[in-house]
């Protein structure tokens, strides 16, 4: 059975830590793996992972794949109060063309 | 307008009322679906339509009936909810494939009394 699961479910931290948020998953027919971060309502899409071992960044946040593992995690240095939001883990599911399976979300609040 | 656009943002129906959830994309994807979240619960897939034809749906209830006039527009209607079918009710867009992810409203947050 096609699975995602994310770890922690929350996280408080300080303004400038760096946090480590983590989403292992089983799916048959491996294509992509998805993060995204939810504020208020609409997800908005952070990184998309195809390939082990190759880095994507953008400002502060970082994502990496080990598809020999099944594990992605997602990096945030020096986080800010604006980062505090749920962080969503997604991989489409194998027998189908366009569903996604999310995980149920970290959520990570950066107290000031 | 830009992006996917959802309404109403907030809706409130007593359990006999009828209404309907809309959606529309700007972005020229081809296809369109209907996501449902519940507190701590993963997003739950309802359903898939690709060039205005439903290619998935999971097990909804019927009391949730979807239509696709056209691949820019989706509606979500609604009829003998159940308070347990409060949640905020996602719409979300992508081109072709979800495999590349999608795009998504800001979602219409439903409460049924």
């Amino acid at each position: 059975e096609d699975k995602v699961v994310q770890s922690p479910l929350s996280l408080v931290v300080h303004e400038g830590d760096t946090v480590t948020l983590n989403c292992s998953y089983e799916v048959t027919n491996f294509r992509s793996l998805l993060w995204y971060k939810q504020e208020k309502k609409a997800p908005t899409f952070l990184f998309m992972l195809t390939s082990s071992g190759i880095e994507k960044k953008s400002g502060r946040l970082s994502s990496i794949l080990d598809k020999k593992e099944l594990f992605s995690i997602l990096n945030i240095t020096a986080t800010q109060t604006g980062d505090s939001a749920v962080y969503l883990c997604a991989v489409p599911l194998g027998n189908s063309g366009y569903a996604l399976n999310f995980g149920k979300g970290t959520s990570l609040l950066v107290t000031p | 307008e830009t992006g996917v656009t959802q309404t109403p943002r907030h809706l409130v129906m007593g359990m006999t009322n009828k209404k309907s959830l809309k959606c529309e994309q700007h972005l020229g994807h081809n296809a369109m679906y209907w996501y449902k979240q519940s507190a701590k619960k993963p997003l739950e897939l309802m359903f898939v339509y690709s060039l205005e034809e439903r290619v998935e749906n999971n097990s909804v209830p019927s009391r949730f009936s979807p239509e696709c006039p056209n691949s820019s527009h989706l509606f979500l209607h609604l009829h003998t909810l159940q308070p347990e079918d409060s949640a905020l009710y996602l719409c979300a867009s992508s081109q072709n494939r979800g495999d590349y992810g999608y795009t998504f409203g800001s979602g219409t947050r439903l409460t049924v009394v």
